[in-house]
């Protein structure tokens, strides 16, 4: 597509269930983020994939936190048992490749956890 | 560990000329990003300084001090749809940007 997408745009949930978050890169975009971002806040580092892989974690917040790439293509966050605290905007950008390439970012999900 | 500093809220006229600050500390250098985020929506990339000096695009322009690890943003000729808030990034480095908190600049008539 022209740009990075992002789905949902919005989900509110139930402290303690599961949800999924799903990136679609720009066609041809080898390198993908993810970041979060709690209201009047800078935007937080997650993970990052290079191809299909995660070579750094390092920003996962805890163990309810994962992800994962496929077809070197559309990218799923998935965080299990919500708590409060997951309440943020989860944005997902692509880069042509890693390292010093502009990211180009998608519109966000805003996840409400009740 | 890594860190910056920019102001939290900047006010400017219409038409005039506001320049953003922006100080890191960080162990390893790539560069330094600035982005643009309006409300609600996503950061846009605006320039990228990975040497010292002045880079511009258009009214932006950013600057770099490796020597004073510091750098600004200048935006020209503000107009209202300027009002947005505007982070400092460390990087791209290796695998991700690290941003600053952001500086919510407002533009008034």
């Amino acid at each position: 597509g022209a740009g990075v997408s992002q789905s949902p745009s919005n989900k509110v949930t139930e402290k303690g269930k599961d949800v999924e978050l799903r990136c679609d890169p720009i066609s041809g975009h080898t390198a993908l983020y993810w970041y979060r971002q709690r209201l009047g806040q800078g935007l937080e580092f997650l993970i990052y994939f290079q191809g299909n892989s995660a070579p750094d974690k390092s920003g996962l917040p805890s163990d309810r936190f994962s992800a994962e790439r496929t077809g070197e293509s559309v990218s799923t966050l998935t965080i299990q048992r919500t708590q409060q605290e997951d309440s943020a905007v989860y944005l997902c950008a692509s880069s042509v490749n890693r390292g010093r390439e502009t990211q180009y970012f998608g519109p966000g999900t805003r996840l409400l956890v009740l | 560990g890594q860190s910056l500093e920019q102001p939290s809220e900047v006010t400017a006229v219409e038409g005039a000329i506001v320049q953003i600050n922006c100080t890191y500390q960080t162990s390893g250098f790539y560069g330094l990003s600035w982005y643009q985020q309006h409300d609600g929506g996503a950061p846009t990339f605006l320039s990228y300084n990975g040497l010292d000096g002045l880079e511009e695009t258009g009214r932006f322009s950013s600057f770099l001090s490796r020597s004073d690890s510091y750098g600004y943003l200048l935006l020209q000729e503000l107009q209202m749809k300027d009002s947005a808030s505007y982070f400092c990034a460390l990087g791209p480095g290796a695998n991700n940007l690290f941003f600053g908190t952001g500086t919510r600049l407002t533009v008034i008539p």
